[in-house]
């Protein structure tokens, strides 16, 4: 069926440190890919997403290319904040489905 | 646009009991999907409305069950609640098909616990 698997967590990294955090997926068709963010105590907030392969998505500094060879869809951002510190989700939705799969989502502090 | 409104934000119930989740979505939001996010996972899809339909449903028993309104809102009713039934329960809606899989808005959930 289809899944999303990403990197484990929690990641700690220091103030203007370079990000990535993978993910790849299976899927039977043709998704679309995401990366959501959730800060303490709130719900998902849409980071960036891809639609077909090869797409970039691009949002406030973080940047992840749809790779349909690699099945990968890595999340990176060249110098982190102490604002950015939250749990990122990467997820699919087929173009034809009605459900988003997501991955277990990754912890991320930034320390200054 | 007023964005997906979810209440109540937190609740407590007893195991055995049975509760009411609300979910009021933007307006012109047809379809509107329902997740449950236990504590360190990934949301997990409970079911979708379309037009006040069911048009999809994820591994969940007929206990966890559904309303949706002509007013854009909605509820996600659970039975006989389990421990196993605390986590965040996420709302979210789009627009008709035309926007694209991509137009979901999620509401910022409701906290449940049981005890």
């Amino acid at each position: 069926g289809d899944s999303v698997t990403q990197m484990e967590g929690p990641v700690t990294l220091s103030e203007e440190a370079f990000l990535t955090i993978n993910c790849t997926y299976t899927a039977t068709g043709y998704p679309s890919l995401f990366w959501y963010v959730q800060y303490p105590g709130e719900g998902l907030q849409l980071l960036l997403k891809a639609t077909k392969a090869d797409d970039k998505g691009s949002n406030k500094g973080f940047e992840a290319t749809y790779r349909k060879e690699t099945t990968s869809f890595h999340l990176e951002k060249g110098s982190v904040q102490v604002s950015d510190s939250a749990v990122y989700f990467c997820a699919l939705i087929m173009n034809t489905g009605n459900q988003f799969y997501f991955g277990t989502g990754t912890s991320l502090t930034v320390i200054p | 646009e007023t964005g997906v409104t979810q209440s109540p934000t937190h609740l407590i119930k007893t195991r055995g009991q049975q509760v009411t989740l609300r979910c009021s979505s933007q307006s012109g939001h047809n379809t509107v999907s329902w997740y449950q996010q236990a504590l360190g996972q990934g949301p997990q899809f409970i079911f979708q409305y379309y037009r006040e339909e069911e048009n999809g449903r994820g591994n969940f028993p007929p206990r966890f069950s559904g309303l949706q309104f002509p007013n854009y809102s909605s509820e996600l009713n659970v039975n006989a609640l389990e421990l196993d039934d605390s986590a965040l329960y996420l709302c979210a809606s789009r627009r008709p098909q035309g926007a694209g899989n991509y137009g979901y808005t999620f509401g910022s959930g409701t906290r449940l616990t049981v005890v």
